[in-house]
């Protein structure tokens, strides 16, 4: 198994720019989520989902859109990149929800300028 | 709302022991703990679940006090593998501590 993976791993966009940052899990994990983690900070819920179809948000899900139409994938969507969306984000999976142990993708790095 | 940890660092030798604290300000019904190495992701240490049943790392012991909302972490006897930021987790939607930050020296 491959586990939980992120495309890409480093990231630069200007002010303004769109993307998708991508994550996928091989475990068939009902339970996803995404974080933010700003340097020497702790981690921030951005959205989650239990499952293909459902999403939710977090603790701080402006400027960032979601989608799970599949069980393997749930890729974040910046709509209009700002500075302060610099940032590592994290991609976790977990089975049984929130009673389960998080498995942790490796992050990608993102600067905005 | 995001849980409280303490200490925000600590600082040790190797064999030393540490006891790192969670609350809530909220009810809860589970707690999770992790470990960050500068550069990683977040790795899985333990989850204590209401009624006492714990779930992860054989060397690492925790508690959970469902009444007053806290969670301890208890690190004993230190190695230098230990180092590294750990964070409480609190559910239904995992939300984490603001994390405590060990070292342990040689």
């Amino acid at each position: 198994n491959a586990g939980v993976t992120q495309t890409p791993k480093f990231q630069v966009l200007k002010t303004g720019q769109s993307m998708t940052l991508q994550c996928a899990q091989d475990m068939n994990h009902e339970y996803m989520s995404w974080y933010r983690q700003d340097p020497g900070m702790g981690l921030r819920l951005i959205h989650y989902s239990v499952g293909a179809g459902i999403t939710d948000q977090g603790e701080v899900p402006n400027g960032y859109n979601v989608s799970r139409s599949t069980t393997e994938d749930f890729p974040l969507r910046l709509l209009s990149a700002a500075p302060s969306q610099t940032s590592v984000y994290f991609c976790a999976s977990s089975y049984g929800g929130t009673r389960g142990e998080q498995f942790f993708g490796p992050g990608t790095r993102l600067t905005v300028l | 709302q995001q849980p409280v940890q303490s200490p925000q660092a600590v600082i040790l030798r190797e064999g030393e022991d540490a006891v790192i604290n969670c609350s809530s300000s909220k009810a809860l019904y589970s707690v999770h703990w992790y470990r960050q190495k500068h550069g990683e992701a977040p790795v899985f240490l333990m989850i204590l679940l209401k009624g006492g049943e714990q779930k992860g790392h054989e060397k690492i012991s925790a508690s959970f006090n469902e009444k007053k909302q806290q969670s301890s972490l208890y690190l004993t006897a230190s190695q230098l593998s230990y180092s590294g930021t750990y964070f409480c987790g609190t559910p239904p939607a995992l939300i984490f501590g603001t994390g405590t930050r060990l070292q342990v020296f040689p």
